[in-house]
């Protein structure tokens, strides 16, 4: 079946680390965007790329980098220079048609040890 | 620029009664829609979309939501809540003639279905 793969599920930084979250999609889709979760602020936007080796910053793309190497793959890091990491992050991926909506993966809890 | 409102951060229902979600946006284009459903820690499903063919649009699992130019609002609702409807709700716009398919969301509605 087609869908999004995050991974992994759940994810410890230690201080002063980066750590790479995996956005892997068998859809074909070309656009691609990054969010994170905080309890009751809905989603913000991190960066989104909507073709091969082209990337866009969002909202809240601080500390934070993505490459866009291969249509299917869209890796973030949350460098050290994001001082508040912990969040639920979540990938997604649309045909790149303003109509058509977006499919998410399941996500991944990153925790500050 | 897009922006949309969730009236109510939390919604508790008793099973079999109306789901009523309020979703208000704005937006200076004719927008698309998108009503979207997270289980705990998991992603966003997608229940249902407006894009301009039918003001009432029916979703998954007994789901609909009717677009209200003149109110510009997007409400969800359901006539009989079951227990499997607790979730977290999401409504989103997308800004059809600008940069595509970049979604505003709202700050979501959390709905407890109570036995």
């Amino acid at each position: 079946d087609g869908g999004i793969t995050q991974s992994p599920k759940y994810l410890f930084r230690k201080e002063g680390q980066n750590v790479t979250l995996s956005c892997e999609q068998n859809l074909n889709h070309d656009a691609m965007y990054w969010y994170r979760q905080d309890p009751g602020q809905g989603l913000r936007l991190i960066y989104y790329s909507q073709i091969v080796n082209d990337f866009q910053k969002g909202d809240i793309a601080e500390g934070y980098s993505v490459s866009r190497e291969k249509k299917e793959s869209f890796p973030l890091t949350v460098t050290s220079a994001q001082k508040n990491p912990t969040a639920f992050y979540l990938c997604a991926s649309e045909a790149g048609q303003g109509n058509q909506p977006q499919h998410f993966g399941d996500g991944t809890r990153l925790s500050i040890l | 620029a897009q922006s949309v409102t969730q009236l109510g951060s939390h919604v508790s229902v008793s099973e079999g009664a109306l789901v009523l979600l309020r979703c208000n946006y704005s937006s200076s284009v004719p927008p698309y829609l998108f009503w979207y459903v997270q289980y705990p820690n998991q992603g966003l499903q997608l229940l249902l979309k407006y894009t301009s063919a039918a003001t009432l649009v029916k979703g998954i699992n007994g789901f609909e939501a009717e677009f209200k130019k003149s109110e510009t609002s997007f409400h969800l609702t359901k006539p009989s809540a079951h227990m499997s409807d607790a979730a977290e709700y999401f409504c989103a716009v997308s800004d059809r003639w600008g940069s595509q398919g970049n979604l505003i969301f709202g700050k979501g509605t959390k709905l407890s279905v109570k036995p």
